[in-house]
C-alpha cells in the first residue's frame, strides 16, 4: 500500500462547477500537507500549504486537513478552463531525517471546459 | 526573481549512453532537490542536498545514478549507462527551509531508446 493514495481520475467538469480533489495516507508522521499544481510539461507549482487540521482559504481554493481520518482536499470554487491541470498532494515529515522530505500523490488530472 | 533553471529540457539518448542533468537553484535557497516524475506518476525523491551535503540519497540507484552539488549551488544528476526504464521527467527543486515549500523547475525530459 502507497503511503498516499490519490484518484488519478481523470476528471472533467464543467466552468463555474465546484471541484473536490482527495488524498488519503497512512503515515500518522505526516505533519506539513501541501497542494502544487502541474500545467503539462511544466513543473509543479505551490499552491497550498497547511500544517494542521482544518480549512485554508485563499481566494479560490480551499484546502482542508481531517489528520483523525489522514484525510485531506483541495475544493477548487467558480472553476476556470485555466485551472486545467493536474493536482498533486504532497506530505511532508516534521522531523529526523525524513524531515522536509515530500510524499507526493499519484496527481488527479482535472479538465475544465468552457 | 529568476526561478529554478534546469537544462536541457529535452534529451534523446540510445540505451547505454550516459547523460547529464544541469540545475540552478533560486538564489540563496540552501536546499535542493532531485526528484523523478514517470507519466502519470506523482514525483519520487531521489536526493536531497543542504548545501553540498547529500542529507537523503536512500532513493538513488546508485550503481549508475550520481548527483555533485558542488560550491552549494549547482548541481549536476549523471546516469552512466542508461536503461529503457530511466526515461522520464527529471525535476530539480530549491528551497529555503526543509518544511515543504518547494520551487521545481520545469524538468528535463529523458527518452532512452
Amino acid at each position: 500500500q502507497k503511503e498516499v493514495e490519490q484518484d488519478p481520475g481523470p476528471l472533467s467538469v464543467p466552468e463555474g462547477a465546484i471541484v473536490s480533489l482527495n488524498c488519503t495516507y497512512s503515515n500518522s508522521a505526516f505533519q506539513y500537507f501541501m497542494w502544487y499544481r502541474q500545467y503539462s510539461r511544466k513543473g509543479p507549482e505551490l499552491l497550498m500549504y497547511t500544517y494542521s487540521s482544518g480549512n485554508k482559504e485563499d481566494g479560490r481554493f480551499t484546502a482542508q486537513v481531517d489528520k483523525s481520518s489522514k484525510y485531506i482536499s483541495l475544493f477548487i470554487r467558480d472553476s476556470q478552463p485555466s485551472d486545467s491541470a493536474t493536482y498533486l498532494c504532497a506530505l511532508a515529515n516534521a522531523g529526523g531525517t525524513s524531515y522536509g522530505k515530500l510524499t507526493f500523490g499519484q496527481g488527479t488530472i482535472l479538465t475544465v471546459h468552457p | 526573481e529568476a526561478g529554478v533553471v534546469q537544462s536541457p529540457r529535452y534529451k534523446i539518448i540510445e540505451k547505454k549512453q550516459p547523460v547529464a542533468f544541469w540545475c540552478n537553484p533560486i538564489s540563496g535557497h540552501n536546499t535542493l532537490y532531485w526528484y523523478l516524475q514517470n507519466l502519470g506518476q506523482g514525483p519520487e525523491l531521489l536526493i536531497r542536498y543542504e548545501n553540498e551535503e547529500a542529507v537523503d540519497d536512500s532513493q538513488l540507484p546508485k550503481d549508475r545514478f550520481s548527483a555533485e552539488r558542488l560550491k552549494g549551488v549547482d548541481s549536476t544528476l549523471k546516469i552512466q549507462p542508461a536503461e529503457l526504464g530511466d526515461s522520464a521527467v527529471y525535476l530539480c527543486a530549491s528551497s529555503l527551509s526543509r518544511s515543504g515549500e518547494l520551487f521545481f523547475g520545469e524538468g528535463s525530459r529523458l527518452t532512452v531508446l
